[in-house]
């Protein structure tokens, strides 16, 4: 079974650039996250999305940082503009749409690093 | 105070050697309990759920300790490709659901 697909794997950009992720997520997985892993430090939930609706974007900056899943498959999530502290590598992950109150298990793609020069 | 804390390590033990990892969580709410496992530059992976009543998987256990609000992995006979930063994960219960992540502990299993 294929996993989750990330695109770019790689990018270096300057700060106040633009910058753009893809995610594809693992066929039938109604759910879809994307992270934000700073070195050293573990995942950081930015934005869940069930089917093509935001869940949680709470922790998204949102003033530079947009998000979209438009037809409740592919994802992208845009920096527009990049800065420094925006350097990290950004994960996105996908699960089955669960009944409430169980957890589905999240399977991650491989991540895009991002370089903010 | 970070909601879910560990010793980030690093941990370099021998191959064989006995390690455990420790976390602490803050949110006394939280429902379900991972650890997950993060290779070098690759994405994590779920290496175990955390029950109450204890958990194990070949050489892996995990314990949680709901009143101390604190969670265990221990790694038995280690093996080179233990080799890996082990993520403490938290899901609080209630409608948001969102996956804590801990910073992590990096372990080292030497040759």
């Amino acid at each position: 079974e294929a996993g989750v697909a990330q695109s770019p794997r790689y990018k270096i950009i300057e700060k106040r650039q633009s910058v753009a992720f893809w995610c594809n997520p693992i066929s039938g997985h109604a759910t879809l996250y994307w992270y934000q892993q700073i070195l050293g430090q573990g995942p950081k939930l930015l934005i869940q999305f069930q089917n093509n609706g935001v869940v949680d974007d709470s922790q998204l900056p949102k003033d530079r940082f947009s998000a979209e899943r438009l037809k409740g498959v592919d994802s992208t999530l845009k920096i527009q503009p990049a800065k420094l502290e925006d350097s990290a590598v950004y994960l996105c992950a996908s699960s089955l749409l669960g009944l409430a109150g169980t957890y589905n298990e999240q399977f991650f793609g491989p991540g895009t690093r991002l370089t903010v020069l | 105070r970070k909601e879910v804390e560990q010793d980030p390590g690093p941990f370099n033990v021998p191959e064989g050697a006995t390690v455990a990892f420790n976390c602490t969580y803050s949110n006394s709410a939280s429902q379900s309990f991972f650890w997950y496992r993060q290779d070098c530059r690759k994405e994590p992976k779920l290496l175990m759920s955390v029950y109450s009543s204890g958990n194990e998987d070949g050489r892996f256990t995990a314990q949680l300790n709901r009143a101390s609000q604190y969670i265990s992995l221990l790694i038995r006979d280690s093996k080179l490709s233990d080799s890996a930063t082990y993520l403490c994960v938290v899901l609080p219960s209630g409608s948001a659901r969102q996956l804590t992540f801990g910073s992590g502990t990096q372990l080292t299993v030497l040759p």
